[in-house]
């Protein structure tokens, strides 16, 4: 049963401090997109990477966020440094465009004290 | 651009109906509809495409209407395990999603 793994699952750390957050595709996937979930703001588009090349990152506050997919089975989302606010749920999901289906992984819950 | 979703939230007793809105000001290529239990992930439900194509999973139905940039989905005869957040995604472009605020379903006995 192919899925989207996400590591760590729960992150609790303090303001300043650096964070990344790691995920793996289902195998085969070509497009990955990095969310963030809050109360406030919903479920909110940051990055999406196609074939590894980025094809858009506005949603992503570019001073302190970057995403990179250094190979083709791990993409990355890194906060340098975190603030209270980025404290949310960041999933990372993946699919194909001819398939439709977006597949979400466990998300990575971060709280930034 | 965010669409907009509605209700907000609805309650319903085992084996009633429920339809949730989507509404974009965008043209769209295809509207998703996803549901996330607390604590979960979004799953998805079911993809509708501009000319007519759906994909889905579940028992679960809707509609697009392309014209008006709207999609309702259809919650008939529900169940307890359709409790969760609905969330519709829409794509203007190059699988690229909008969601909306959500709708809270809560099915009780």
């Amino acid at each position: 049963d192919a899925r989207v793994t996400q590591t760590p699952r729960h992150k609790v750390t303090e303001m300043g401090q650096e964070v990344t957050m790691r995920c793996q595709p289902i195998l085969g996937h070509n497009t990955v997109f990095w969310y963030r979930q809050t109360m406030m703001q919903g479920l909110e588009l940051l990055a999406y990477f196609r074939n590894r090349a980025p094809l858009d990152d506005s949603g992503m506050p570019k001073d302190r966020f970057s995403a990179e997919m250094p190979d083709a089975t791990l993409a990355t989302l890194k906060i340098q440094p975190s603030e209270p606010r980025d404290s949310a749920v960041y999933f990372c999901a993946s699919g194909s465009p001819g398939d439709g289906e977006q597949f979400f992984g466990p998300g990575t819950r971060l709280t930034v004290l | 651009q965010q669409p907009v979703q509605s209700p907000q939230a609805v309650i319903l007793r085992e084996g009633e109906d429920a339809v949730i809105n989507c509404s974009s000001s965008k043209a769209l290529y295809s509207v998703h509809w996803y549901r996330q239990k607390h604590g979960e992930a979004p799953v998805f439900l079911m993809i509708l495409l501009k000319g007519g194509e759906q994909k889905g999973h579940e028992k679960i139905s809707a509609s697009f209407n392309e014209k008006k940039q709207q999609s309702s989905l259809y919650l008939t005869a529900s169940q307890l395990s359709y409790s969760g957040t609905y969330f519709c995604g829409t794509e203007a472009n190059d699988y690229k999603l909008s969601f909306g605020a959500g709708t809270t379903v809560t099915v009780r006995a």
